[in-house]
């Protein structure tokens, strides 16, 4: 899977969209970006994932540049509860099974929301 | 709404003892999986199962066991609990490889400690 590399540390003012980016300049044609949150002492959550198509859902939206090195998470008006650590992940999405599924996860970036 | 269960958030076990982690999800997913969590070392996987009675190593099975008898549960064993065992242990599900189909959806983690 491509490395990531994403800034250790971000905040927002609550209300505020929260621009959350990712580099991944060596990613493959087939490789998908990922992202996942985690709030302190829970278990991971899932977000949004996409291929090179900008991508929306309730949470949150992605977009990834054309040529792909790069993609930025935005939550539109963020709050308190979303203060995490969120992880962005590239891998492939079609596998042949055994422990190629793990999801390894970087330091991530830590988004606090600040009232 | 996805959902995975985990039988205890918080478990005290002594050096030695047999220890027993559930898992539970709802969504009928081929895959589940076992990771622990710790400070600096990010996730790891112990063991993943991609159909009832199948199971895979994944990078650190050693120390564990697991048993999937039904395709809901997928049970995480610790035979003889030691105490660099202490740490956080969460599973996942999804489906089968595929695309669009990588998602993995998190239990709320049971947090061991091991004295």
């Amino acid at each position: 899977d491509a490395k990531t590399t994403q800034p250790p540390s971000m905040d927002c003012a609550e209300g505020r969209a929260a621009n959350l980016p990712c580099n991944h300049s060596t990613i493959s044609g087939n490789e998908y970006v990922y992202w996942y949150r985690q709030i302190h002492s829970q278990g991971p959550q899932y977000i949004i994932h996409g291929l090179k198509n900008n991508e929306t859902n309730e949470m949150a939206s992605l977009i990834i540049t054309e040529d792909r090195k790069s993609s930025t998470l935005i939550l539109p008006h963020a709050t308190l509860r979303d203060t995490a650590v969120y992880y962005c992940i590239v891998r492939v999405a079609d596998r042949s099974g055994g422990s190629n599924y793990k999801l390894t996860f970087g330091k991530g970036t830590l988004l606090t929301v600040n009232p | 709404d996805v959902k995975v269960t985990q039988s205890s958030r918080y478990l005290v076990k002594r050096t030695g003892e047999k220890v027993f982690l559930e898992c539970v999800q709802d969504m009928d997913h081929e895959n589940m999986f076992w990771y622990r969590q710790d400070p600096g070392l990010g996730l790891r996987l112990i063991y993943f199962s991609y159909d009832v009675k199948m199971k895979e190593k994944g990078d650190i099975p050693e120390g564990y066991s697991v048993s999937r008898e039904k395709k809901e549960r997928f049970s995480l064993i610790l035979e003889s609990a030691s105490t660099n065992q202490t740490s956080m242990y969460l599973c996942a599900s999804g489906l089968s490889a595929g695309v669009r189909s990588e998602t993995q959806y998190f239990g709320p983690g049971t947090r061991l400690l091991v004295l």
